[in-house]
């Protein structure tokens, strides 16, 4: 039982460059998320989805887009990335939205 | 205005002792509250959560929460030098149950 398995680990990228970030669960949670970690900050919502079939914007969801593949899979994808968009980025999930959030091991990306 | 609100830090203290993390929120439709403990370079994990006023206890950790005053907080005791990490506070935010994190309280337990 992985839990919440996020890749790739790190990742370096230029500006305007497109990338995605996987992530997958297999606690056959309904809902799952993408947060940003910036120093000072917390985690802050990018995109959610409450179940399979659904997605919603969050706090922070200009310049990404998100794809519920599946019920394990949700992908965050950045079509031109910015220096702003230097962070680390967390996929959670849950068995449905207001219970315990489960963590992945998050994504550290730098945007050069 | 951030919804949810935590002193950053770091709190000093001393191993074998109580350390008292508080939190408060905005949203007064907050119905759950949940503690996690982010080690340096690591993903937060859940320590408790907390739904109704009152003390609730899990091993050495306590929450308390107070709807009325808006704040929730955490105790540690016999803090071990294995607590030093940052602490986040969440809530949920609106019928929908999303979450909103405070920034997070650094901890730091000297031996």
């Amino acid at each position: 039982n992985a839990g919440v398995t996020q890749t790739p680990k790190f990742q370096v990228l230029k500006t305007g460059q497109s990338m995605t970030l996987q992530c997958a669960q297999d606690m056959n949670h309904n809902s799952m998320y993408w947060y940003r970690q910036d120093p000072g900050m917390g985690l802050r919502l990018i995109y959610y989805s409450a179940s399979e079939g659904t997605t919603d914007k969050g706090e922070v969801p200009n310049g990404y887009n998100v794809s519920r593949l599946n019920k394990r899979e949700f992908s965050l994808r950045l079509e031109s990335a910015a220096p702003s968009q230097t962070s680390v980025y967390f996929c959670a999930s849950s068995d449905v939205i207001g219970e315990t959030q489960y963590f992945g091991p998050g994504t550290r990306l730098l945007v050069l | 205005q951030k919804e949810v609100e935590q002193n950053s830090g770091p709190l000093s203290v001393p191993e074998g002792a109580i350390a008292s993390l508080n939190c408060t929120y905005s949203d007064r439709g907050s119905q759950s509250f949940f503690w996690y403990r982010q080690y340096s370079g690591k993903s937060p994990e859940l320590i408790m959560f907390i739904y109704s006023n009152g003390d609730k206890e899990d091993g050495r950790f306590t929450a308390q929460l107070n709807k009325a005053s808006q704040y929730v907080s955490l105790l540690i005791r016999d803090s071990q030098p294995s607590d030093s990490a940052t602490y986040l506070c969440a809530a949920t935010t609106d019928s929908w149950g999303k979450f909103q994190f405070g920034a997070g309280t650094q901890v730091v337990v000297t031996p």
